[in-house]
């Protein structure tokens, strides 16, 4: 069964530093998202990505956040200068058609970041 | 404001048991509303999905939700519940002021503890 892949499943980095996450969507999939879960509260999104430019952005997508699609595969999140409130748990999700059209999102098993 | 609840943070049920796991939503127009669990370490996994149509909606792993217009609520259910069941349940519902990317709003999630 297809299935959406993340890197690095976990990593811990120095307040500050660059991150890069990175995605592999379901290969038909037209859609891209991240979402994150900050420890103990809700699934929020972040970020939704279409032919190749942001769809649409929440509150949180501020300018220290970027997303790519650097090739066919890869769809990547950068956070430039990583705070101690950027600890959370990352979801890359895809779907083949919007929601409007019961395109049910994929979601990957996450990248844990650590802002120490 | 659009939103959705899980009013229960943990659901206890012993094997072979009834389940359900409740949800209440606001949205203004048509709800499109969702179910995911999400298993330790693991991403979140589509469960079902309610569009429009019959009321009663069955997914995967045995798992149905109903949808109650004059409640507002898709609780999701299952007959006989499975200790493997255990695991976050989240409630999700598109945001309709998106442009249809696949915006949702999750639920805080509800704990399913299946006991032997």
């Amino acid at each position: 069964e297809p299935e959406v892949t993340q890197t690095p499943s976990h990593q811990v980095t120095q307040m500050g530093q660059e991150v890069i996450l990175r995605c592999v969507p379901i290969s038909n999939h037209l859609y891209f998202y991240w979402y994150r879960q900050i420890l103990g509260q809700k699934v929020e999104f972040l970020v939704s990505f279409y032919n190749n430019e942001i769809s649409e952005k929440s509150e949180i997508f501020d300018d220290q956040f970027s997303v790519e699609r650097p090739d066919g595969s890869n769809f990547t999140l950068k956070i430039r200068s990583t705070k101690l409130e950027d600890s959370a748990m990352y979801f890359c999700a895809s779907s083949e058609k919007r929601t409007g059209e019961t395109g049910e999102l994929f979601f990957g098993e996450g990248s844990r970041l650590t802002v120490l | 404001a659009q939103s959705v609840a899980q009013p229960e943070d943990q659901v206890n049920v012993a094997e072979g048991n009834p389940l359900t796991v409740k949800c209440t939503y606001s949205v203004s127009g048509n709800p499109y509303l969702f179910w995911y669990v999400q298993y330790p370490n693991r991403g979140l996994q589509f469960l079902l999905k309610y569009i429009t149509g019959d009321n009663l909606v069955k997914g995967s792993y045995g798992f149905e939700a109903e949808f109650n217009k004059s409640q507002t609520s898709f609780h999701l259910k299952k007959p006989s519940a499975l200790v493997s069941d255990s695991a976050l349940y989240f409630c999700a519902v598109r945001d309709v002021t998106s442009g249809g990317y696949n915006k949702l709003i999750f639920g805080a999630g509800t704990r399913l503890a299946v006991h032997p």
